[in-house]
């Protein structure tokens, strides 16, 4: 069974910092999709990323893919308190376009 | 609307009663897709479909049934309810990337 990774499952830090979040991921796969969630809503997508090397920004968000390594990284730079919210990882298993999470990870940004 | 929609946003119901939540798209995704959302879980797949009349067992398809007899319309039925089925449930389709419906919050008593 495909096993995907987030860490850490929890993270605040202060406005204005940079922090990396990281998704490892047991099995073959190049495509890798980032979400976000904000309480009591529903999961919005960020990132698509369907190849070794691929990456995406949007704002203060960069997320990479290194097949290789079975890891995917969000970089946040220069936290501001908008971003608090819990990002999940994805990662398609090839089999019927079934999507694997990760546990998620929980973001609090700190004025 | 265009999108991804879910009936009923919240439900309560007593353990043993039947309960449906629909899920219905209107971007003619082929693929759809059950999650529940759990604490201490992150997402879980229950069901999946690639079309009309495919479905298929995710990780956790006990104490569910599925149909698909239309593309746009992918219900879920708890055929006996349990208080362990007290979830959050997404209903998502795919494209590029599978996009999620606003959920519907099941409590079971």
């Amino acid at each position: 069974e495909l096993k995907v990774e987030q860490n850490p499952l929890f993270l605040s830090m202060q406005e204005g910092k940079n922090y990396t979040i990281y998704c490892n991921y047991s099995t073959t796969s190049d495509r890798l999709y980032w979400y976000r969630q904000d309480p009591g809503k529903s999961l919005e997508s960020l990132f698509v990323l369907l190849s070794n090397g691929a990456v995406k920004q949007e704002g203060r968000l960069m997320a990479s893919l290194d097949t290789k390594a079975r890891l995917s990284t969000l970089h946040i730079t220069a936290a501001v308190h908008d971003l608090s919210a819990t990002y999940f990882c994805a990662v398609d298993a090839f089999t019927g376009n079934q999507f694997y999470f990760g546990t998620g990870t929980s973001l609090t940004v700190i004025p | 609307d265009a999108g991804i929609t879910q009936s009923p946003r919240y439900k309560i119901t007593e353990t043993g009663r039947q309960v449906t939540l629909m899920c219905h798209q209107t971007w003619s995704h082929s693929y759809m897709f059950w999650y529940r959302q759990d604490l201490g879980h992150g997402l879980r797949l229950i069901y999946y479909s690639a079309a009309a009349d495919i479905t298929d067992k995710g990780e956790v398809p006990d104490g569910y049934v599925v149909s698909r007899s239309k593309t746009e319309n992918f219900p879920l039925t708890l055929e006996s309810a349990t208080r362990s089925q007290t979830s959050v449930y997404f209903c998502a389709s795919s494209y590029d990337t599978q996009y999620f419906g606003p959920g519907t919050r099941l409590t079971v008593l």
